[in-house]
């Protein structure tokens, strides 16, 4: 199952909203579906999993959305330290576990 | 506090192996699968194995498999990946990760580093 997330590359502003997107090949369940963000030189931190919900202490600008093969990620007010790559991610059939390409968001 | 430390990276020739290590900490590994996930340079996250809590359900990437070999010692809280035959392309940090299945907790990573 590919994951294709769009677009590559997102510059905004503090204060605004940013929306990612992923799109699978193949439908997927949405309690396997989770996104991730990864800062340079850190390892991915889990964001959102079973589509929608936050991990812990995920911060409530960041929101997830979607079924079957479209997955949203939302941050409703942009922070600097939300300057990141965000990975969607499918997990089941073959390969086990998939991620999307990354979406990098650039902070103004 | 759950941590992940992994270990065994390094500057390898094609052809050659490296063991890769991963200890855990701060939670009862035998209660949860693991995974293998690498990232390339500049490149995004790729996964490439999983090991169930017993050991009885193994899945490879189709580029690794027959190549690489995931266990794990459930007495000792460590994961590991036995990786032969090493290509230019396996060159990555390798990321150990809980599963739940969503990958909760992720060590740092150890790079390795494939090259003549």
């Amino acid at each position: 199952n590919v994951l294709t997330q769009s677009p590559g590359t997102l510059s905004l502003s503090p204060g605004e909203r940013a929306t990612l997107s992923c799109r699978a090949s193949q439908s997927v369940d949405s309690n396997y579906f989770a996104w991730y963000q990864q800062k340079p030189g850190q390892a991915p931190r889990l964001l959102i999993y079973g589509t929608s919900r936050r991990a812990t202490g995920i911060p409530d600008r960041f929101s997830g959305t979607g079924s079957g093969t479209d997955f949203t990620l939302t941050v409703s007010r942009l922070e600097p330290e939300d300057s990141a790559v965000y990975y969607c991610q499918q997990y089941g059939g073959s390969p086990l576990l998939t991620f999307g390409g990354g979406t990098k968001v650039e902070i103004k | 506090e759950v941590q992940l430390v992994e270990s065994g990276g390094g500057l390898v020739q094609p052809g050659g192996s490296l063991r890769l290590s991963c200890a855990a900490s701060g939670f009862s590994l035998s209660s949860y699968g693991m995974n293998w996930v690498r990232q390339a340079p500049g490149k995004g996250l790729e996964w490439v194995s999983y090991i169930n809590s017993g050991s009885t359900i193994i899945y490879y990437t189709d580029s690794v498999k027959g190549r690489f070999t995931i266990s794990r010692d459930n007495a000792e809280n460590s994961l590991h990946l036995q990786m032969n035959s090493l290509r230019d392309e396996d060159t990555a940090v390798y990321y150990c990760a809980r599963d739940l299945p969503r990958l909760d907790y992720w060590g740092q990573g150890t790079p390795v580093t494939v090259s003549s």
